[in-house]
């Protein structure tokens, strides 16, 4: 039962250019998504997130898309530096019958930024 | 920066011993999780935890698992008697509000052997 995908294992961008990792999800119950990069022997570490009632949220270097319609949201990096280099997940959470949100992730996307 | 913390960072436990994780959350937060991750698969939801109770659980989180907030800072995840597929990272994470972002300890290793 996979509610959230990335479909791309990996990718490699050259240093300086965009980076686009993308993610589709399945449950219309979701409404609030959420990146996460991961270091290895490390804890996933926020990064930015988007409310479905927006389609679009820019912090920094980062911004993220989201196509309701499509169900579908992508991370954007530009310009792409040699320390993004890490695992990216993606993570849905929705507005379910408990009061605490879980986060259902998705499997993740090796970013890999070569100098 | 306010960061969650967990002990032990590795934990190496005999099949059928009981193990406690410790978490201590961001000390503002009021919502707590537990998640894991199996060499090489995803991050799994196992369980949250608001105002002192169960909030949520996932099929992962069985009767051999407890969480407990033993007093105000401490929040722990138990395995009563572990199984080698219990071999995992278990991350502990924290958020401020239901809707808000949660964010994660560094991850304790816990290997069953």
């Amino acid at each position: 039962d996979q509610q959230v995908k990335q479909n791309s294992p990996s990718l490699s961008v050259q240093e300086g250019r965009i980076s686009i990792l993308n993610c589709d999800y399945t449950n219309s119950m979701f409404d609030y998504f959420l990146w996460y990069k991961k270091y290895p022997a490390e804890g996933p570490t926020f990064l930015i997130s988007i409310s479905s009632i927006k389609d679009k949220n820019e912090d920094g270097r980062f911004t993220v898309f989201l196509n309701k319609s499509a169900k579908h949201l992508s991370l954007h990096i530009v310009p792409s530096q040699p320390g993004d280099s890490a695992v990216y997940f993606c993570a849905a959470s929705g507005d379910l019958s408990g009061s605490a949100r879980q986060l259902t992730f998705g499997s993740g996307t090796q970013l890999t930024v070569l100098p | 920066e306010p960061e969650v913390t967990q002990t032990p960072s590795h934990q190496v436990t005999q099949m059928g011993q009981e193990v406690i994780l410790r978490c201590v959350p961001i000390s503002n937060h009021l919502y707590f999780y537990w998640y894991r991750q199996i060499l090489g698969q995803k991050v799994e939801f196992l369980v949250s935890f608001y105002n002192n109770e169960i909030s949520e659980k996932s099929e992962i989180f069985d009767d051999q698992f407890s969480v407990e907030r033993p007093d105000g800072s401490n929040f722990t995840l138990k395995i009563r008697s572990t199984k080698l597929e219990d071999s995992a990272m278990y991350f502990c994470a924290s958020s401020i509000s239901t809707g808000a972002e949660a964010f994660f300890g560094q991850g304790t290793r816990l290997t069953v052997v």
